[in-house]
């Protein structure tokens, strides 16, 4: 069954407008990250957030995180065309460390 | 900055022939991972490999998929009859020592076309 899911599914936005991303999951987790892949390429980390924590920062990157609601967002501040890619949540399950689920992703497109 | 590689990069085969992707991941690194992602849709786990042998599988990975680390450095994912259904690109991934360790790197992939 599907762990993570991202909304929206696609996004377009004007260059230097904030970018936000959702992502729901179902079972408990050790941590939440974030990924980004550009077209046709390999995932890129972005960032990770734990179970316990409920907010962190990195850059323009801003990743919150309520486990009562079991959902993550992502802010992209200050967007650039260079963020133009997908973006995907992936979460453990806690049960089982080595089992690492992604959602099916967010298409972000940056207008100039 | 070590890099996960794969090779090859673009492989075309035949429904029914056997296809063995390769993986080299980073070199102190202990968990791989091999996913799977048909075009422009939703990146698919197939199986994690810790300590010699497969710690998590998912129901894609039928009695079709195998992988190995045959040497100190080799990861590598067969699917022994290629159907037309397994078109897609293949990432492997690997992690760093500890559980708290939890970003995963990739490859760039191997994209794989069955005709």
């Amino acid at each position: 069954s599907q762990q993570g899911e991202e909304d929206p599914q696609a996004l377009s936005i004007q260059e230097g407008e904030n970018a936000t991303m959702n992502c729901s999951y179902k079972t408990s987790i050790n941590n939440l990250q974030w990924y980004r892949q550009n077209s046709g390429r390999g995932l890129v980390h972005l960032i990770l957030i734990r179970s316990n924590e409920r907010e962190k920062h990195s850059g323009r990157l801003r990743v919150t995180l309520d486990t009562s609601k079991k959902s993550s967002s992502l802010l992209i501040t200050a967007s650039r065309a260079a963020d133009t890619a997908s973006y995907f949540c992936a979460t453990d399950v806690r049960a089982r460390d080595d089992k690492i689920i992604f959602g099916k992703g967010t298409r972000l497109h940056i207008l100039p | 900055e070590p890099e996960v590689t794969q090779t090859p990069s673009h492989q075309v085969t035949q429904m029914g022939q056997e296809v063995i992707l390769r993986c080299v991941p980073i070199s102190n690194h202990l968990y791989f991972y091999w996913y799977r992602q048909i075009l422009g849709q939703k990146v698919e786990f197939l199986v994690s490999f810790y300590n010699n042998e497969i710690s998590e599988k998912s129901e894609i990975f039928d009695d079709q998929f195998s992988v190995e680390r045959p040497d100190g450095s080799n990861f590598t994912l067969k699917i022994r009859s290629t159907k037309l259904e397994d078109s897609a690109m293949y990432f492997c991934a690997s992690r760093g020592r500890g559980r708290d360790t939890g970003e995963l790197f990739f490859g760039e992939g191997s994209r794989l076309t069955v005709l």
